[in-house]
């Protein structure tokens, strides 16, 4: 049974980079039919799609136009985690993120999500 | 991008009753990749359907999911008091992927 379990700081401050990491069991992140995505959802924005990581003979990321230029996932195979990190966040960005494990890109298994809070 | 509408956006019901649900995409969906989700305050969303009409592991029969192209729709027949929640459904034909807004099943 796969399992991710998000970590990570849920209050911050505008103009700081959120960061959060998902660690995973029951899979890996080298796995050749997964991707590792992190969505997020807000009474504004509803469920959106933010990125994803996968490796198919190499590593690939993919980003959401909405925040291209300020997102980075990162992967820390040795501990078969993910990261995301988003920057200059604003009250916009005040949302429930979740990881989840993409399979043909529908999303079968969620982290248990983590609210941030951005405030002046 | 890929607009999902989802209707109605509130469905007041009983148990026992059958819900209908409606996903319409902006454009047509390829090869029905199109997904339902579950959601319960406080939970992160549980998937029911995907490819539009397979039920992911553990979900019992009474979802059901069809429909292809641009209309899509899940039924929950004979409901149980733990359906209600909010239910979204998901494009993944075309990046980026999308989700609907969101059908609240509540009590009537």
């Amino acid at each position: 049974q796969v399992q991710l379990q998000q970590s990570g700081p849920g209050l911050m401050k505008t103009s700081q980079t959120l960061s959060l990491t998902c660690a995973i069991s029951g899979n890996t992140l080298s796995s050749n039919s997964a991707t590792w995505n992190w969505i997020r959802q807000s009474p504004s924005r509803g469920l959106e799609w933010l990125g994803r990581t996968y490796y198919r003979t190499q590593r690939f990321n993919e980003y959401a136009v909405s925040v291209k230029g300020r997102i980075t996932i990162t992967t820390d195979t040795s501990n078969n985690q993910f990261s995301l990190y988003l920057s200059s966040v604003g009250p916009e960005d005040t949302a429930v993120y979740y990881c989840a494990r993409g399979i043909y890109d529908f999303f079968d298994f969620w982290g248990q999500g983590t609210l941030v809070t951005v405030s002046s | 991008e890929i607009v999902l509408t989802q209707s109605p956006g509130t469905l007041s019901l009983s148990p026992g009753e059958r819900a209908t649900l409606s996903c319409r995409a902006s454009q047509s969906v390829n090869s029905r990749y199109l997904a339902w989700y579950q959601q319960k305050p406080g939970q992160a969303p549980r998937l029911l359907i995907y490819g539009a009409s397979s039920r992911a592991t553990g979900i019992p029969d009474r979802f059901t999911g069809y429909g292809s192209g641009t209309d899509f729709t899940l039924t929950i027949n004979r409901l149980e008091p733990e359906d209600f929640a909010v239910y979204f459904c998901q494009q993944y034909g075309s990046s980026p992927w999308t989700f609907g807004q969101g059908t609240k099943v509540e009590f009537k």
